[in-house]
């Protein structure tokens, strides 16, 4: 069955403590990876796709790994506003599904 | 500017009522998509749409029921069979293309009076 797991669950970090974050997954014919983040109450917000492993993206103080089994978002030098629940989710079929992980909460304390 | 609308915000539901969940997109793709979130469970496929007047049940389609007659609309009703509805309730869209990256609407939270 295709799973993805998503670890920690929580992540508590003082700002400016580079830290990351682990999304593994079984997938029989990966489709693109995929990292969102999500505020509270509000829908996720598309932050980056890996497709092959080796693959690296950044966006300001993020940057999303790729492997065979598994993807990192590493968050250098965090500020408060990088506070958010973070998903990954990867796509398995031709039909364009999307299985998420349970996300992992950060909060970053100034 | 392009995006994804969803209406209303909050809903709140009585006992064996159906409501509909609304949810546009200007961003002309072809693939929506409708999620259920429950805390602690991530995002649960509901069910999507790759073409107009063509859905597929996801993983949790019981109690939902919906439609495409329209690219950009693709509605959600929650029917009076779904005994858990409490939850935050998502829409996406895509190319359609399979590997592309699925785009979310803001979400309404659903509440049962």
């Amino acid at each position: 069955e295709d799973q993805v797991t998503q670890s920690p669950e929580a992540l508590r970090l003082q700002e400016g403590e580079s830290s990351s974050l682990n999304c593994s997954y079984t997938v029989s014919g990966l489709r693109g990876l995929f990292w969102y983040r999500q505020d509270p109450g509000k829908g996720p917000e598309f932050l980056f796709t890996l497709y092959s492993a080796g693959e690296e993206k950044e966006k300001e103080r993020l940057k999303a790994t790729l492997t065979k089994k598994e993807s990192f978002l590493h968050i250098t030098a965090p500020k408060p506003e990088d506070s958010a629940t973070y998903l990954c989710a990867h796509g398995s079929s031709n039909t364009g599904k999307l299985i998420f992980g349970q996300g992992t909460t950060l909060q970053v304390k100034p | 500017d392009g995006g994804i609308t969803q209406s209303p915000k909050y809903l709140f539901r009585k006992e064996g009522q159906n409501v509909t969940l609304s949810c546009e997109q200007n961003l002309n793709h072809d693939a929506m998509y409708w999620y259920r979130q429950d805390p602690g469970q991530g995002l649960r496929l509901i069910y999507y749409s790759q073409i107009v007047n063509d859905f597929q049940k996801g993983d949790i389609a019981e109690g939902y029921s919906v439609s495409r007659e329209k690219k950009e609309s693709f509605p959600l009703t929650v029917t009076s069979a779904q005994k858990n509805p409490t939850a935050f309730y998502l829409c996406a869209s895509s190319t359609g293309s399979g590997e592309e990256t699925q785009y979310f609407g803001p979400g309404t939270r659903l509440l049962v009076l």
